[in-house]
């Protein structure tokens, strides 16, 4: 089984500036990893994921990923930040085998604001 | 990908009342999922949409409350039966293609229910 753990439930951040959301992971088993993005009032857009190969992946709005095994982490991070990114952000990840392995578990949400 | 089309987008239901709430997918996807998700907290899965057959729900869910339709591979549909103040939450549908996990979400659902 799977388990996520977002580090951080809220993250204030001002325009420009770089952040990293936090995302910690366990399994037995391999994963692929997740990170969405829901804004205010929408439903979930799938921002990047890791499935195999290079460990840092890159995403819509200049998001990126890396994957480290060996700490369990697949930290998002955006070097300058906009008003716009403010939205809830979600980690998941999902084991390569059948059966109950294959449901995404979801991290609990990290909540990006950024102001003026 | 694939876009998915929910109806309502938003309702405001009586206690005691079930809405039905539709999701339609533009391309064939192999799984479809319904999705709860409360104020101000993370997606809990409410059930796994099977073509033709009875969905697979999660602990805590049961299909008396949660009745769910999937008669062909792009379209499903979720009841909630009897609802009450502790219903009211953001329904999302979604659904995944391939064996990667990657799921593509509707807008949700927001019910409200007095």
């Amino acid at each position: 089984a799977q388990s996520v753990t977002q580090l951080d439930s809220q993250v204030p951040v001002f325009e420009e500036a770089p952040v990293e959301l936090r995302c910690n992971y366990s399994s037995s088993v391999s994963v692929y990893l997740f990170w969405y993005v829901q804004y205010p009032n929408q439903g979930l857009q799938l921002l990047l994921k890791y499935l195999s190969g290079s460990t840092l992946v890159k995403g819509i709005n200049g998001f990126e990923a890396e994957f480290n095994k060996s700490q369990t982490s697949f930290h998002l991070r955006k070097p300058s930040v906009h008003i716009s990114d403010t939205a809830e952000y979600f980690c998941a990840v999902r084991g390569h085998n059948a059966g109950n392995n294959r449901k995404l578990i979801w991290g609990l949400g990290t909540s990006l604001a950024v102001n003026p | 990908s694939a876009v998915i089309s929910q109806k309502p987008s938003r309702d405001i239901c009586q206690r005691g009342t079930s809405l039905t709430i539709q999701c339609q997918v533009d391309s064939q996807v192999t799984m479809m999922f319904w999705y709860r998700q409360q104020p101000g907290q993370s997606l809990t899965l409410i059930a796994t949409a099977n073509q033709g057959s009875e969905a697979t729900y999660e602990s805590g869910f049961v299909i008396d409350k949660f009745p769910i339709s999937r008669p062909n591979l792009t379209f499903s549909t979720l009841t909630v039966s009897n609802m009450s103040p502790e219903d009211s939450s953001i329904y999302l549908c979604s659904g995944g293609t391939g064996n990667t996990g990657e799921l593509f979400f509707g807008e949700g659902s927001r019910l409200t229910v007095l």
